[in-house]
């Protein structure tokens, strides 16, 4: 079955460093989501991603953020300079239309 | 501001027991109501309810929606040890696919 993979499974990074997490979402979907899960808090909405460009953001997804399709299978989330509170498990998702999403395993990112 | 609440946060119960969870939101430009399951990493997908009144099922597991209340319920009947997880609710908003989770509701099924 098919499935949305992320890498790395863990980032440990300095603060002030940039990260990038990367997705292949499922290979015939065009829809494409970053979510991201502070510990202990709810899954979060970041940024959706349609046709090669950004269809909406979240007030999270600020200009530290940025999202890129590089190449016909791989999403990828930067986070240019990293801060404390940038410390989650961000979710990759997919989906065919806008209905059911899949999620990836997540990436956890410790901000140190 | 849009919200997405579930209850209870979190549940014990024994195998064989049923449940219900219970999710409500005040959501603009409602587009659909989304069930997952959390064990340990990833939600996965259980259902996705667009119309008020029509039961999904699968399994054990049964949803429905109720527009008028904007209120899903999430029924497990015999529950097994396997049934253990959080349990999200996400309502889908707008035009591009944005999903809006609720804080989830922790089940735990004992032996």
């Amino acid at each position: 079955e098919p499935e949305v993979t992320q890498t790395p499974s863990h980032q440990v990074t300095q603060m002030g460093q940039e990260v990038i997490l990367r997705c292949v979402p499922i290979s015939n979907h065009l829809y494409f989501y970053w979510y991201r899960q502070i510990l202990g808090q709810k899954v979060e909405f970041l940024v959706s991603f349609y046709n090669n460009e950004i269809s909406e953001k979240s007030e999270i997804f600020d200009d530290q953020f940025s999202v890129e399709r590089p190449d016909g299978s791989n999403f990828t989330l930067k986070i240019r300079s990293t801060k404390l509170e940038d410390s989650a498990m961000y979710f990759c998702a997919s989906s065919y239309s806008l209905n059911e999403q899949f999620f990836g395993p997540g990436t956890r990112l410790t901000v140190l | 501001e849009d919200k997405v609440v579930q209850s209870p946060l979190s549940l014990v119960v024994h195998e064989g027991d049923t449940v219900t969870l219970n999710c409500s939101y005040e959501v603009t430009n409602f587009r659909s109501l989304l069930w997952y399951k959390q064990e340990k990493k990833a939600p996965t997908f259980l259902f996705m309810l667009t119309s008020s009144g029509i039961e999904k099922k699968s399994g054990r597991l049964s949803s429905i929606l109720d527009k008028k209340e904007l209120s899903s319920i999430l029924n497990i009947t015999a529950t097994q040890t396997g049934d253990s997880a959080i349990y999200l609710c996400a309502v889908g908003s707008g035009n591009t696919g944005k999903l809006i989770f609720g804080q989830g509701t922790t089940l735990q099924v004992k032996p």
